[in-house]
Parts: C-alpha cells; sequence; structure tokens
C-alpha cells in the first residue's frame, strides 16, 4: 500500500537554527509531492511541491525540499528557523493525474521553536 | 485566505444524530476532496467528488455519504454518529492538474 512516513512526531528547534523534517514515500512509482503547513485551529497551507520538474523545489516562507529518487525522500527544510515556523507540519503524496489526485497524508511532525 | 469555504465552522451534536457538513469550492474549481483529521487516524481521505460525479472513495465509512450539487458546492452527511466521528473535517478544491486549497475545517463534536 502507498504510504508516506514522517521520521519524528515532534521536532524542536532554537530560534535562527536549520530546520530539517523528514519525510519519506513508499512507491515504485514516482508520486507528486507535498508539504503542508498548520497553523493552530486553521486549514492546511501548501508550502512546496514536487511535480517531476526540478528535484530541488522552493517554497514559501523560505522553505525548500529535494526529491531524491533514489532514498525515496522529500526531505523539508529551512537555512534559520523563526518563532512564526511554529506548526505542524504534513507531507503528503498523491499518485493520481488528472482528475484524481487524492493526497495521502503523513502523520505529521509539531515543529516547535524556541527562543 | 484559500477561496475555499466550509460551514459550519464548529458543530456539537449527539450520538445517534445526523449532521450535514458543506463545502463550497473556489471558483472555478471542479474537484472537492474531503477529508477527516483526528487523533489517532490523522488526516484521511474520505471521498472526491469531479463536476457532479463520484471520483474516488477512501476510508469512508458507510454511514458517510457525500454528494456534489451542479452550483459545485459539496456536501458530507454523516448519520448514527458515534463518540469516535468527532474529528475535523475538511474539504479542499482542485482544478485539473493544479494542486488542492484547504478550507479552514469543521470541527465535529459528538457526545
Amino acid at each position: 500500500a502507498q504510504s508516506v512516513t514522517q521520521l519524528g512526531s515532534h521536532v524542536s528547534v532554537s530560534e535562527g537554527a536549520l530546520v530539517l523534517l523528514r519525510c519519506n514515500y513508499s512507491s515504485s512509482v514516482p508520486p507528486y509531492l507535498f508539504w503542508y503547513v498548520q497553523y493552530p485551529n486553521q486549514g492546511l497551507q501548501l508550502l512546496l511541491k514536487y511535480t517531476s520538474a526540478a528535484t530541488l523545489v522552493k517554497g514559501i516562507n523560505g522553505f525548500e525540499a529535494e526529491f531524491k529518487k533514489s532514498e525515496t525522500s522529500f526531505h523539508l527544510t529551512k537555512p534559520s528557523a523563526h518563532m512564526s515556523d511554529a506548526a505542524e507540519y504534513f507531507c503528503a503524496v498523491s499518485y493520481g493525474s488528472g482528475n484524481t489526485g487524492k493526497l495521502i497524508f503523513g502523520q505529521g511532525t509539531t515543529l516547535q521553536v524556541k527562543p | 485566505d484559500s477561496g475555499v469555504t466550509q460551514t459550519p465552522k464548529h458543530l456539537i451534536t449527539a450520538t445517534g444524530q445526523r449532521v450535514t457538513l458543506r463545502c463550497s469550492p473556489r471558483s472555478g474549481d471542479l474537484s472537492v476532496y474531503w477529508y477527516q483529521q483526528s487523533l489517532d487516524q490523522g488526516l484521511q481521505f474520505l471521498i472526491q467528488y469531479y463536476n457532479g460525479e463520484e471520483r474516488a472513495k477512501g476510508n469512508i465509512l458507510e454511514r458517510f455519504s457525500a454528494q456534489q450539487f451542479p452550483d459545485l458546492h459539496s456536501e458530507l452527511n454523516l448519520s448514527s454518529l458515534e463518540l469516535g466521528d468527532s474529528a475535523l473535517y475538511f474539504c479542499a478544491s482542485r482544478r485539473e492538474g493544479g494542486e488542492q486549497f484547504f478550507g479552514p475545517g469543521t470541527r465535529l463534536t459528538v457526545l
């Protein structure tokens, strides 16, 4: 079955430190990959997406992610954490094209940013 | 603001009852997806509609049903509610080839 694994349900970093949130997917077919962020009491907002173009994808708020097919990974990074980055982050995959495209989500990683 | 609206924002009801959640997609988006977010199951895909037709089904219980109307808004009907149905229900909309945009969600509490 297709699945997404996010390593670490909680990640804590200091303000200004590197943020690294890990995501691995299981599939023999290259998927579309996404990172979403969820702030408290809000919906999900798209940070970035990979759709088989460049393997290094830049998103909003200074985040980027690199697709590594050999490692079936799509880790999210940000060089310098800001207090406003504290939120829950979800990695998701989609295998449908055209009019399908349902998302399969990882369990989420809560990012804590310490002053 | 994603452009996707969901009503109501909060819903509190009792076991055995039936509720209807409503979603209005972004203008021009033909696809609507429903997801459930709970502490134990995480974010799970329930069902997708495209231009009024069901296109994909996920882990949706038989007690749950959905439809998409000619004006493209969608409703998720939950019946014979159980305590375990308490969750956040999100809808998302998408245009062909694009990404999904999520609404703010409806928080359902079953007492």
